[in-house]
């Protein structure tokens, strides 16, 4: 079954470190892979997507994710974080299917930024 | 671009009332709205696939007759809870759909009494 996994719960840095989220899915094939950032009693907010081509994925906000293939890996990078960064990260896939999408999101990371 | 809004933001209503929240799409049509809801600290739980011009998808579990989906124009899907009851209190989100890719409005508030 399709499915996606952000090992992270949660993480803690501190500002002006770097971060990595991680997120893994399964999928026998490439999938469209998603980030999105809330803010707490807010909606989402579309960070970068991946569907094909480049597979290093620049976004909003000073926001980059690697699609990685063999590691079945779409990870969130930021070389050096703000105070405002700090929310809950959802990773999501795109499964395409005969004409259909089926969404599948992963159970999020939060992110908190010390000063 | 890409701007989905919700209304209303935040509903107190008392129980086995019915509650209707809107979900539009502000400067694209979208054929596809999802509806999903969320619990504090966890992640957005699918409810439902909203089509325009035709019957929504309910995921597993939703009950359809007491989240009514409608989804009349490329705008604009509502979902009405009807009946509510105090379990029914969550923060739903709507989302629409344009070149693969979903654009999620900024969530409803509702805490039924």
């Amino acid at each position: 079954a399709q499915s996606v996994t952000q090992p992270d719960i949660h993480i803690t840095v501190s500002e002006g470190a770097s971060l990595e989220l991680r997120c893994n899915y399964s999928y026998g094939a490439t999938p469209y892979l998603f980030w999105y950032v809330q803010s707490p009693g807010q909606g989402l907010q579309l960070l970068l997507k991946y569907f094909s081509g480049d597979t290093l994925v620049q976004g909003i906000k000073g926001f980059e994710a690697e699609f990685k293939r063999s590691q079945s890996s779409f990870n969130l990078r930021k070389p050096s974080v703000h105070w405002s960064d700090a929310a809950e990260y959802f990773c999501a896939v795109v499964i395409r299917r005969m004409g259909t999408y089926k969404y599948i999101f992963g159970t999020g990371t939060r992110l908190k930024v010390l000063a | 671009g890409a701007v989905v809004s919700q209304h209303p933001s935040w509903v107190i209503c008392k129980s086995g009332t019915s509650v209707k929240i809107e979900c539009r799409s502000l400067d694209f049509q979208a054929t596809t709205m999802f509806w999903y809801r969320q619990f504090p600290k966890q992640s957005l739980m699918l409810m439902a696939t909203s089509n325009e011009g035709s019957k929504a998808t309910y995921e597993q579990g939703v009950e359809k007759d007491k989240f009514l989906i409608n989804h009349a124009s490329l705008t604009l899907s509502t979902l009405t809870v009807t009946s509510a009851h105090p379990e029914d209190s969550s923060f739903y989100i709507c989302s629409a759909t344009m070149s693969d890719t979903q654009y999620f409005g900024p969530g409803t508030r509702l805490t039924v009494l």
